[in-house]
C-alpha cells in the first residue's frame, strides 16, 4: 500500500461547528505532516509528527488541533474556524530520520467555512 | 515562509516540446525536491536531488542543481498533454522534517 488516504474529500462547516479531518497511511512511515494550501499558492506547513509526537507547530492558531493516535493515523480537529481558513488541507508522510526521501501526499480535504 | 521561487510562474507549450522550469532559493539546503500537482489535488513527488549532486535523471525528467547560485531547473522532455499541472520545487533545510515549497510553475501542454 503506497497511499495516503484523506477523508473527507470535501467539507463545508459553519463557524461554530466542530469537525475532524482524517489521514491514514500503511507504508510504515513514522513522520506525518499537515499542510494548508490556499488557491494559487504553495502548500504551507502546519504541523509535523515524528514517531507519534508533535515535533513542529508552525504557530498555527489553536482552533486547529492535531492528533496522532497511532503510527498510521493523523487527525486534524477543527473548532470555531473562520472563513479565511477555507483551503485545501493536505496530509503527507515520509520515512522518519531519512532526509533524502520524498513525501507521499494524500489527495487533500477541500474545506469551506461558511 | 516560502524558500523557493519558480520561474516562469506560467508556461504554455505544444505537445512534444521540452519544458524548462527554474527554481531559486535563499539559504543552504540539504536537498531539493520537485513535485507535481494536478488540479489543486494532492502533490506527487517527482525527483529529489541532494545538495552534493549536480544533475539527476528520471525518465523524461532532468533536474540540475547549482548550489553556488542557489538554483535548480527541471526539464521535461517530449511533453505530453498529461504533463499539464503545477510544478513546485521544495527545499529541505537542515533537519529532515521541514520541507518548504516554492510558489510553483503552472504548465499547460497543448495537444
Amino acid at each position: 500500500d503506497t497511499e495516503v488516504t484523506q477523508t473527507p474529500k470535501h467539507l463545508v462547516m459553519g463557524m461554530t461547528n466542530k469537525k475532524s479531518l482524517k489521514c491514514e497511511q500503511h507504508m510504515g512511515h513514522r513522520a506525518m505532516y499537515w499542510y494548508k494550501q490556499k488557491a494559487k499558492k504553495p502548500p504551507e506547513l502546519m504541523f509535523v509528527y515524528s514517531y507519534e509526537k508533535l515535533s513542529i507547530n508552525e504557530s498555527v492558531p489553536s482552533r486547529f488541533s492535531p492528533e496522532c493516535p497511532n503510527s498510521s493515523l493523523l487527525n486534524l480537529h477543527l473548532h470555531a474556524l473562520q472563513p479565511e481558513d477555507s483551503a485545501l488541507y493536505l496530509c503527507a508522510s515520509s520515512l522518519a530520520g531519512e532526509p533524502n526521501y520524498g513525501y507521499t501526499f494524500g489527495s487533500g480535504t477541500r474545506l469551506t467555512v461558511v | 515562509s516560502q524558500q523557493g521561487e519558480e520561474d516562469p510562474q506560467a508556461l504554455s507549450i505544444q505537445e512534444g516540446e521540452n519544458a524548462t522550469m527554474n527554481c531559486s532559493y535563499k539559504t543552504s539546503i540539504n536537498n531539493l525536491q520537485w513535485y507535481r500537482q494536478n488540479s489543486g489535488r494532492g502533490l506527487v513527488h517527482l525527483i529529489l536531488i541532494r545538495s552534493n549532486e549536480r544533475e539527476k535523471h528520471s525518465g523524461r525528467l532532468r533536474v540540475t542543481l547549482d548550489t553556488s547560485k542557489k538554483s535548480s531547473s527541471l526539464l521535461i522532455t517530449a511533453s505530453r498533454a498529461a504533463d499539464t499541472a503545477s510544478y513546485f520545487c521544495a527545499t529541505l533545510l537542515g533537519g529532515y522534517q521541514k520541507v518548504t515549497f516554492g510558489i510553483g510553475t503552472k504548465l499547460q501542454v497543448i495537444p
